[in-house]
C-alpha cells in the first residue's frame, strides 16, 4: 500500500515561491503510477494541480501551467512542487496524490496547510 | 474547464438511501467512462470510494453505486450510516488538458 507524506514550510510570502516535497513509501517513484497534486482553499473544493510519472511526463492544470513545476527525485523516492509568483489566493491545504492511471487518484498525502501571508 | 455542478447539501435518515448528482458537459462526463468520487470527513484526505462510474475500490462497502446518464453522474449511498456524514465530491477525465476536472461538492448529513 503506497502511502505519501507532504513536507515544507508553512507559509510563504507574497510574490514567493512555494515548495512541497512529497515521500514515497510502500512503492517507488519509479513505477507506473502518475504522482501529482491537488489543493484546497480553505472552505472550498478540490483542484487539480498538475501530475507526473517516472519517465519526467508533466500534466499541468492550464490557469497554472505557467507557475507550476513538478519534479521527481528517484534516488530519495520523492517528488515535488514548486508554484512561484504566489498570491492569498494560493492559500490552500496541499495534498500529494498518485494514480494507478485511468484519471482516478488511488492514494492521498494527509495535507499540508500553507499559507501565503507576511 | 468549469468545475462540475454538484448540489451544496443533502440529507437522509439512518438505513435511508440518498442520491448526489455531479452535472458536467459533452466534453467531460458525457464523452468519457471516467468519473470518480472521493469521500472526504472534516480536516481529513479525500478518499477514492468509486472510479470509471460504477466501479468500487477493495475496501468500499457496496452501499456504496455509481451511476452515469447523459452529462451526469450520480452516487447512491444505500443503508445510509452515521459513518457516511462527510463530504462526497466527483471528478471526471475532460480531455488532454484536464485529466481531473473536480464537483463543487456535496456535505452528506446523516440526520
Amino acid at each position: 500500500q503506497v502511502q505519501l507524506q507532504e513536507s515544507g514550510p508553512g507559509l510563504v510570502e507574497p510574490s514567493g515561491t512555494l515548495s512541497l516535497t512529497c515521500s514515497v513509501s510502500g512503492g517507488s517513484v519509479t513505477n507506473n503510477y502518475w504522482y501529482g497534486w491537488v489543493r484546497q482553499s480553505p472552505g472550498k473544493g478540490l483542484e487539480w494541480i498538475g501530475d507526473l510519472n517516472h519517465a519526467g511526463t508533466t500534466n499541468y492544470n492550464p490557469p497554472l501551467k505557467s507557475r507550476v513545476t513538478l519534479s521527481v527525485d528517484k534516488s530519495k523516492n520523492q517528488f515535488s512542487l514548486k508554484l512561484t509568483s504566489v498570491t492569498a489566493a494560493d492559500t490552500a491545504v496541499y495534498y500529494c496524490a498518485s494514480s494507478t492511471g485511468w484519471y482516478k487518484i488511488d492514494h492521498w498525502g494527509q495535507g499540508t496547510l500553507v499559507t501565503v501571508s507576511s | 474547464q468549469s468545475a462540475l455542478t454538484q448540489p451544496p447539501s443533502a440529507s437522509g435518515s439512518p438505513g435511508q438511501s440518498v442520491t448526489i448528482s455531479c452535472a458536467g458537459t459533452s466534453s467531460d462526463i458525457g464523452h468519457y467512462n471516467y468519473v470518480s468520487w472521493y469521500q472526504q470527513h472534516p480536516d481529513k484526505a479525500p478518499k477514492l470510494m468509486i472510479f470509471e462510474v460504477t466501479k468500487r475500490p477493495s475496501g468500499v462497502p457496496d452501499r456504496f453505486s455509481g451511476s452515469k446518464s447523459g452529462n451526469t453522474a450520480s452516487l447512491t449511498i444505500s443503508g445510509l450510516q452515521a459513518e457516511d456524514e462527510a463530504d462526497y465530491y466527483c471528478s471526471s477525465y475532460g480531455g488532454g488538458n484536464d485529466p481531473y476536472v473536480f464537483g463543487t461538492g456535496t456535505k452528506v448529513t446523516v440526520l
